[in-house]
């Protein structure tokens, strides 16, 4: 079983719409929680990254952990056409090694 | 100009023939890292180096080699290449222990046929 678990999708959704995009891991060892946002023929960027439990906002992005649970969620409100990526969603112990474990991806489309 | 880069962005080969794939970055990081990506089966950690004589296997190191020639540059290579192979590949770099944050090349697409 692979340790964060993502649906692929895809998911399409019209401009404007509240998106939400949520992963499940397995190991409760992990700290750190990301989301990556790939762009089409892009390599990832680093969207939001979370320590611990808890809430972080960027603008119309909110990502949320919840530890108990071992669920990690990405909302994004009001969105927008370039929007339109893969969202990886990645967890860490913390530690040196900067092993990340991925998730696969979820493909959103917004359609304008 | 572009903090990391790889080269060639696409390629096509033949089975059995051997491959190198090349990442230089600007950043002054010292710890690099290769990986795959492939529909349905996400990122896979090949190789990570945290300088020029530190080398790590990742999750799944077999039928490839790395070499870390500078701190700058890390090379990745398919001694014979097979057709499951074909993925895309991406060169990251992090710095100090920030782990969460890494910075991907802009992948090379690599076809073996």
């Amino acid at each position: 079983q692979k340790e964060v678990e993502q649906d692929p999708g895809p998911l399409s959704v019209p401009e404007g719409a509240i998106v939400s995009l949520n992963c499940t891991y397995s190991n409760s060892a992990f700290q750190y929680f990301m989301w990556y946002r790939q762009y089409s023929r892009k390599g990832p960027e680093l969207l939001m990254y979370t320590y611990s439990s808890g809430n972080k906002e960027d603008g119309r992005f909110t990502a949320q952990v919840d530890k108990s649970s071992k669920y990690i969620s990405l909302f994004i409100r009001d969105s927008q056409p370039s929007d339109s990526a893969t969202y990886l969603c990645a967890s860490d112990y913390g530690g040196s090694q900067g092993n990340l474990i991925f998730g696969k991806g979820t493909k959103l489309s917004v359609k304008p | 100009d572009a903090d990391v880069t790889q080269t060639p962005r696409n390629r096509i080969t033949k089975t059995g023939k051997r491959i190198m794939l090349e990442c230089s970055q600007t950043k002054g990081h010292d710890r690099m890292y290769w990986y795959r990506q492939d529909p349905g089966l996400g990122l896979r950690l090949i190789y990570y180096s945290f300088d020029v004589k530190d080398i790590n296997k990742g999750e799944i190191s077999d039928g490839y080699s790395v070499s870390r020639q500078a701190q700058a540059k890390f090379s990745l290579s398919l001694e014979s290449a097979i057709p499951n192979q074909t993925a895309l590949y991406f060169c990251a770099t992090i710095e100090g222990e920030r782990s969460y944050e890494q910075y991907f090349g802009p992948g090379t697409r690599l076809t073996v046929t």
